[in-house]
């Protein structure tokens, strides 16, 4: 069972470059998620798809945007890359909401330079 | 505000003792309480959940954790502890109708062999 599979694994972006992170899951789950993770900080929400075809903010949403492309995919794109938003980047699915537990990728670790 | 604190940053224990990692939250609507486990490289594996009823509730990896509404806490346990545990756990609380959860930052788990 793959679960959740993001790509790439690693990148290095310059500063201003734009970059799209992959994700998708293949237990039929409705619901995904984007995560960055900072030292310290823990795991942040970036945006959600609650269900195909909506999408909503979470908590730090700025200078990233998402596409729920179908049920099983979810993107993120950094249209102009900034080195803040060096990070690991999570994908994470799960039948509904949050009372379900979610199933996590195994990250991306994104440098900007 | 709604926040979920875990007091120890770096725990180290000896392979073969008891382990307990604390977790103390504060939520305005009922709590659901999650504990997640994150090996090196990885992304984050659902432990445990807690949502009514039995105040003790078991999970995977022989783990535990035993809610206490007096106290807001919810404290992970294992009886003995095996060098595969080394990894960062989370805390995490969520309430029903919603898709986002509230992380603790973390406490990092070094098994001494």
């Amino acid at each position: 069972n793959a679960g959740v599979t993001q790509t790439p694994k690693f990148q290095v972006l310059k500063t201003g470059q734009s970059m799209t992170l992959q994700c998708a899951q293949d237990m039929n789950h409705n619901s995904m998620y984007w995560y960055r993770q900072d030292p310290g900080m823990g795991l942040r929400l970036i945006y959600y798809s609650a269900s195909e075809g909506t999408t909503d903010k979470g908590e730090v949403p700025n200078g990233y945007n998402v596409s729920r492309l179908n049920k099983r995919e979810f993107s993120l794109r950094l249209e102009s890359a900034a080195p803040s938003q060096t990070s690991v980047y999570f994908c994470a699915s799960s039948e509904g909401g949050s009372l379900y537990g979610y199933t996590f990728g195994s990250g991306t670790r994104l440098t900007v330079v | 505000a709604q926040s979920v604190t875990q007091p120890d940053i770096h725990i180290t224990v000896s392979e073969g003792a008891s382990l307990e990692l604390r977790c103390n939250y504060s939520y305005g609507a009922t709590p659901y309480l999650f504990w997640y486990v994150q090996s090196p490289g990885q992304g984050l594996q659902l432990l445990l959940k807690y949502f009514s009823g039995d105040t003790l509730v078991q999970g995977i990896k022989g783990f535990e954790a035993e809610f206490k509404r007096s106290q807001s806490s919810f404290n992970l346990r294992k009886p003995s502890v095996h060098w595969s545990d080394a990894a960062e756990y989370f805390c995490a609380v969520t309430t029903s109708g919603t898709y986002k959860y509230i992380f603790g930052t973390g406490t990092r788990l070094k098994v001494l062999a």
